[in-house]
């Protein structure tokens, strides 16, 4: 079956610090892979995704995420964090191999408390 | 503006009182859905639908109901909600056949159910 694994329930970093939100996943076939923002009392944001190509992919406001095949992980990274930063992060991958092809599976979601 | 309503956005309710959740989306998305939001457990999927009047059961579809009679609208119904379903609801949508385009989702319902 098909997962995403977010071990971390919550991140704190100081302000201007670099910061990762880890993210490993388990799928059948090459991967979709995304990253979404909740700020609160807010929808999910969408920041970035991997489809195919260069690993590092750049993403909405400052982020960017890793995708590592061997170590099936897909590690979102700030260089500088920001206050403004502070939300819930989860990660997601598409299951296009089954009918239900819009489908998305999400991790259980990271708090990212950035400190002044 | 490309978006996805959701209304209302905060519900409280007793047990019982059939409510409806309306989502719309503007981008002309054949794929919709609905999800619910528990701490922990991350975002689970309720119902899909593919195109209009294509819906199916998702991951957690007990005690839901879904119709698509338009391309624009998904309404997430609950005939006779229950405690055990006061959660944050969200409604997305998306391309259908093109899976590497990145889903929109609407602002989130807040339900309670007393």
């Amino acid at each position: 079956a098909q997962s995403v694994a977010q071990p971390e329930d919550q991140v704190n970093v100081a302000e201007g610090n670099p910061l990762t939100v880890k993210c490993t996943y388990s799928v059948s076939g090459n991967p979709y892979l995304f990253w979404y923002v909740q700020y609160p009392n807010r929808g999910l944001q969408f920041l970035l995704k991997y489809i195919t190509g260069d690993n590092l992919v750049k993403g909405s406001y400052g982020f960017e995420a890793e995708f590592n095949k061997s170590q099936t992980s897909f590690h979102l990274k700030k260089p500088s964090a920001l206050v403004s930063d502070s939300a819930l992060y989860f990660c997601a991958v598409r299951d296009i191999r089954s009918s239900n092809t819009g489908k998305l599976i999400f991790g259980q979601g990271t708090t990212l408390q950035v400190k002044p | 503006e490309a978006q996805v309503t959701q209304n209302p956005r905060y519900l409280i309710t007793v047990t019982g009182k059939k409510l409806t959740v309306t989502c719309s989306q503007n981008m002309n998305h054949e794929y919709m859905s609905w999800y619910r939001q528990d701490p922990g457990l991350g975002l689970r999927q309720i119902y899909y639908s593919m195109n209009v009047e294509v819906t199916d059961k998702g991951d957690v579809p007990e005690g839901y109901k879904v119709s698509r009679k338009e391309k624009r609208n998904f309404p997430l119904i609950l005939e006779s909600p229950s405690p055990n379903q006061t959660s944050l609801y969200f409604c997305a949508s998306s391309f259908r056949d093109r899976s590497s385009y990145e889903q929109y989702f609407g602002p989130g319902t807040r339900l309670t159910v007393t």
